[in-house]
């Protein structure tokens, strides 16, 4: 099977621009999960779907949205960038059939860096 | 909550020796445990995972881990190590209903020749 996609891999944006960042799950993967990892925060979780219902959600502001679709592939937006933002986005797939032991699989991250 | 204590944030080591990364976990409830590997600019690798049974799981590229319950720990290890084992290590806890996992802040192996 193919593994978690995620695309753009790098992103170069400016203060106060919007930017979505897509991801495509392993094959019959249904919860999707995004992360944030920066060298200060570590890896900070942002939000859950499943069956495109948003079932978590970390503590990050309204700025950070993000939705699934019916094939399970799962963008986030981030707007009115801040340079704090500048970060390494993961996306996370899982079947969800264990559920708190199921292992999460996850894609190469998208690079944004905001100038 | 729960919360995972990466005791180590370095741990540099020559190749060929044993290496073991520490982790400790607080959780009220049971706990399932995990050891991913981060290679530089690539995202997080399952090494292995603990659900229940047997103490010691084994894992992918050599490793191993002990869950320890009364130490609430879950300590990785290797028994000699490769040049390619350089990368950071995350241990991470979910369980009690919580099954987005709670990641520690990491280990960075750096093997030296």
């Amino acid at each position: 099977k193919a593994g978690v996609t995620q695309t753009p891999r790098y992103l170069i944006k400016t203060r106060g621009q919007q930017v979505t960042l897509s991801c495509s799950p392993i094959s019959g993967h249904r919860s999707v999960s995004w992360y944030q990892q920066t060298p200060g925060q570590g890896l900070q979780f942002l939000f859950e779907y499943f069956s495109e219902t948003q079932r978590n959600k970390g503590n990050f502001p309204g700025r950070f949205s993000g939705r699934q679709f019916s094939n399970s592939r799962s963008e986030m937006n981030v707007s009115t960038l801040e340079l704090g933002d500048s970060a390494l986005y993961l996306c996370a797939s899982s079947q969800w059939t264990s559920g708190d032991g199921d292992t999460q699989y996850f894609g190469p991250g998208t690079r944004l860096t905001v100038l | 909550a729960q919360s995972v204590t990466q005791l180590d944030s370095q741990v540099p080591v020559f190749e060929e020796a044993p290496v073991e990364l520490r982790c400790n976990y607080s959780s009220s409830v049971s706990v399932y445990l995990f050891w991913y590997v981060q290679y530089p600019n690539q995202g997080l690798q399952l090494l292995l995972k603990y659900l229940s049974g047997s103490t010691l799981v084994k894992g992918i590229n050599g490793f191993e881990a002990e869950f320890n319950k009364s130490q609430t720990s879950f300590h990785l290890r290797k028994p000699s190590v490769h040049i390619s084992d350089t990368a950071e290590y995350f241990c991470a806890v979910s369980g009690g209903g919580s099954y987005i996992p709670t990641f520690g802040r990491g280990t960075s192996l750096i093997v030296h020749p």
